[in-house]
């Protein structure tokens, strides 16, 4: 079946920099996409999300952009700090499900001091 | 507001023993989802219930899992036999039910079967 996917397995960012995370789904029949960061022992937690009707959408130093044309969704946060070093998944509605979700395998991101 | 509690965070057992997790969502959350996450791998769904109604339990590996939620409110899965492959966290989430994607999840309950 179709899944969600992610280009890069590891990222590793200076403290301080932008981070960008990127996601590639599969389904163009998905309307909302939404990322969570998963720390060490903890379980996912909510970071933003955004439905197919916007491209851009802006947190707390954080930035969700979608491409629906290529089917690609990216994390954007801004002045990486230690405290985001944790494992990012992003996912997707199953279309036609009762508000079902679909995850990706998720992006380690390193933040080095 | 108190989160999504899970019991145990840690269990390890042998290989064809059996094993139970119990979940207690977010107050007034009607939807409540099990899911198994492998180390290295996004969360995968088990099974999705409303109240007390299971929505969708299609991915659940009926012959060795089972799990209620009697009440609507608590939720229980258990594994049994437990076989190595089951080896994984198992994270209960929450969510308000109709129209709601946001899914709030608990810490997990990592399963060691040796």
């Amino acid at each position: 079946g179709e899944s969600v996917g992610l280009h890069l397995p590891t990222l590793s960012v200076q403290e301080g920099d932008n981070s960008i995370i990127n996601c590639a789904y599969s389904n163009s029949a998905s309307d909302y996409f939404i990322w969570y960061k998963q720390e060490s022992g903890k379980g996912p937690q909510f970071i933003i999300d955004i439905r197919s009707n916007m491209d851009k959408r802006q947190g707390q130093r954080v930035t969700v952009l979608l491409n629906k044309t290529v089917k690609h969704l990216s994390l954007q946060i801004a002045a990486t700090q230690p405290g985001d070093s944790a494992v990012y998944f992003c996912a997707e509605n199953v279309p036609g499900s009762a508000r079902q979700l679909t995850f990706g395998s998720g992006t380690q991101l390193t933040v080095l001091p | 507001e108190a989160g999504v509690a899970q019991s145990p965070r840690y269990k390890i057992i042998e290989k064809r023993q059996s094993v139970a997790f119990w979940c207690n969502p977010i107050s007034g959350h009607a939807t409540l989802y099990w899911y198994q996450q492998i180390l290295g791998q996004g969360p995968k769904l088990l099974i999705q219930f409303q109240n007390n109604g299971v929505v969708d339990d299609s991915q659940l590996p009926k012959d060795r899992f089972s799990a209620e939620r009697l009440k609507g409110v608590d939720s229980t899965l258990k594994i049994q036999p437990a076989k190595l492959e089951d080896s994984a966290v198992y994270l209960c989430a929450s969510s308000l039910g109709t129209g709601a994607y946001e899914q709030y999840f608990g810490p997990g309950t990592r399963l060691t079967v040796t």
